[in-house]
């Protein structure tokens, strides 16, 4: 199974709202509402994000806010602050309970 | 707040047995509401899942590896197991136990809502 497909790099100034896309196929993120979105700072375990495309975790900032159009799915994160400089991934379950992540994304706060 | 600890050797040899433990504390493996999965990472690159258990022993694999990879429970030391064998260069990663948690029924199947709670991950390196 091929990983979904994320842009390797985002960035923004403080302040600003930057989007990530997970693009995938109809047999996972297309075909499912169970994309889920991690945070891992450098040297860090991945963090909890997102859920069911759009849910957030208890304690995850409203800044960070997750959607989904066909076969891609997109965290966006409002008002960017520094602490938010971190790779990002995301997951898509794939059927047969079997789930794929993304390649990732290094988000940098200029 | 449940917490989890990867153990194991950081160096195996090519071609010999991948294994390591994942100690949960804070929580019971038995409770029957999370699965209990690992996930690695390559160096420099993106995230892998391997597998999970329940506690039960229900297991669900990635396919790419199922013909490698074995994950167990015992529950009576609250801990889960993976086991990689015939390893490669390509198996060296950093490996982390995490909870899935949240479960829920779709279309027959027990899913858990995402990944959350990890373990701080240990480097298996392979190498003669």
């Amino acid at each position: 199974q091929s990983a979904l497909t994320q842009p390797p790099s985002a960035s923004g100034s403080p302040g600003q709202s930057v989007t990530i896309s997970c693009t995938g196929t109809n047999s996972d993120v297309g075909g499912y509402n169970y994309v889920s979105w991690y945070q891992q700072h450098p040297g860090k375990a991945p963090k909890f994000m997102i859920y069911e495309v759009s849910k957030r975790p208890s304690g995850v900032p409203d800044r960070f806010s997750g959607s989904k159009s066909g076969n891609t799915a997109s965290l966006t994160v409002s008002g960017l602050q520094a602490e938010d400089e971190a790779d990002y991934y995301c997951n898509s379950y794939a059927g047969g309970n079997n789930w794929i992540f993304g390649g990732g994304t290094k988000l940098t706060v200029l | 707040q449940v917490q989890l600890r990867e153990s194991g050797p950081g160096l195996v040899k090519p071609s010999q047995t991948l294994s390591l433990s994942c100690i949960v504390s804070g929580g019971s493996i038995s409770s029957g509401t999370d699965y209990w999965s690992w996930v690695r990472q390559h160096p420099g690159e993106g995230l892998e899942w391997i597998g999970y258990i329940y506690y039960s022993g229900r297991t669900y694999y990635n396919p790419s590896l199922r013909s490698r990879v074995s994950i167990s429970v015992d529950a009576s030391k609250n801990q889960f197991s993976l086991k990689l064998n015939s390893v490669t260069a390509a198996d060296t990663a950093v490996y982390y136990c995490a909870r899935a948690g949240d479960l829920f029924y779709y279309s027959g199947y027990l899913l858990p809502s995402g990944f959350d709670s990890w373990g701080q991950g240990t480097l298996v390196t392979v190498s003669s």
